[in-house]
């Protein structure tokens, strides 16, 4: 079946500028989770949805990152005024309800703020 | 403060050779433990997970790990590589198997 997939793979965009990164989890899962991976380090976590409400945003740096998932399904991360250090890949992931269960991860979306 | 090492950044070994991962971690209690491989122009795949019960687990492509309490390490082992299994590897750690804490991953070379 399908995996995860993210919307655009890759954006450039100029600092100060505002973006929405994509994620159409597995079918079926009701668990979602955004990471960042900065170049040379492991994935970051920044937030977890259980069903439509967040469950765990402890991870999300600052209040210009906000995430939704409203109807359970298709989530979308959003970044208010970039800066040059949000450049970085922005990967998803969604699994099973239960915590055990393995985490499948997105090709991610490569963001460049200029 | 909760925390994740891999203390090696590169290791380069033989095809056919045997291959030991290392990761330590400093958690409260005996957290989630994962393995991920991620290899170029792929995402991120498990190869193998630990929350309980024989502290030996065997995972995917012939990868088995380790959890020892004492040392709170999980490495990582394989008898013999393969070219292909050269890649970048992530341990993960988390107090559920929800929200989990990378190391800053070991990049695997696998010469001839």
């Amino acid at each position: 079946g399908a995996g995860v997939s993210q919307t655009p793979s890759n954006k450039v965009t100029e600092k100060g500028k505002y973006v929405e990164l994509r994620c159409d989890p597995i079918s079926g899962h009701t668990a979602l989770y955004w990471y960042r991976q900065s170049l040379g380090q492991g994935p970051e976590f920044l937030i977890y949805f259980q069903g439509t409400g967040a469950a765990d945003d402890s991870g999300l740096p600052n209040d210009r990152f906000f995430a939704v998932r409203p109807e359970g399904s298709v989530s979308t991360l959003k970044i208010q005024r970039t800066e040059r250090g949000d450049s970085a890949v922005y990967l998803c992931a969604s699994s099973a309800t239960e915590p055990y269960n393995e985490q499948f991860f997105g090709p991610g979306t490569r963001l460049t703020v200029l | 403060a909760q925390s994740v090492t891999q203390p090696d950044i590169h290791i380069t070994v033989s095809e056919g050779a045997s291959l030991e991962l290392r990761c330590n971690y400093s958690y409260g209690a005996t957290p989630y433990l994962f393995w991920y491989v991620q290899s170029p122009g792929q995402g991120l795949q498990l190869l193998l997970k630990y929350f309980s019960g024989d502290t030996l687990v065997q995972g995917i492509k012939g990868f088995e790990a380790e959890f020892k309490r004492s040392q709170s390490s999980f490495n990582l082992r394989k008898p013999s590589v393969h070219w292909s299994d050269a890649a970048e590897y992530f341990c993960a750690v988390g107090p559920t198997g929800y929200a989990l804490n990378f190391g800053k991953g070991t990049s695997l070379l696998v010469t001839p």
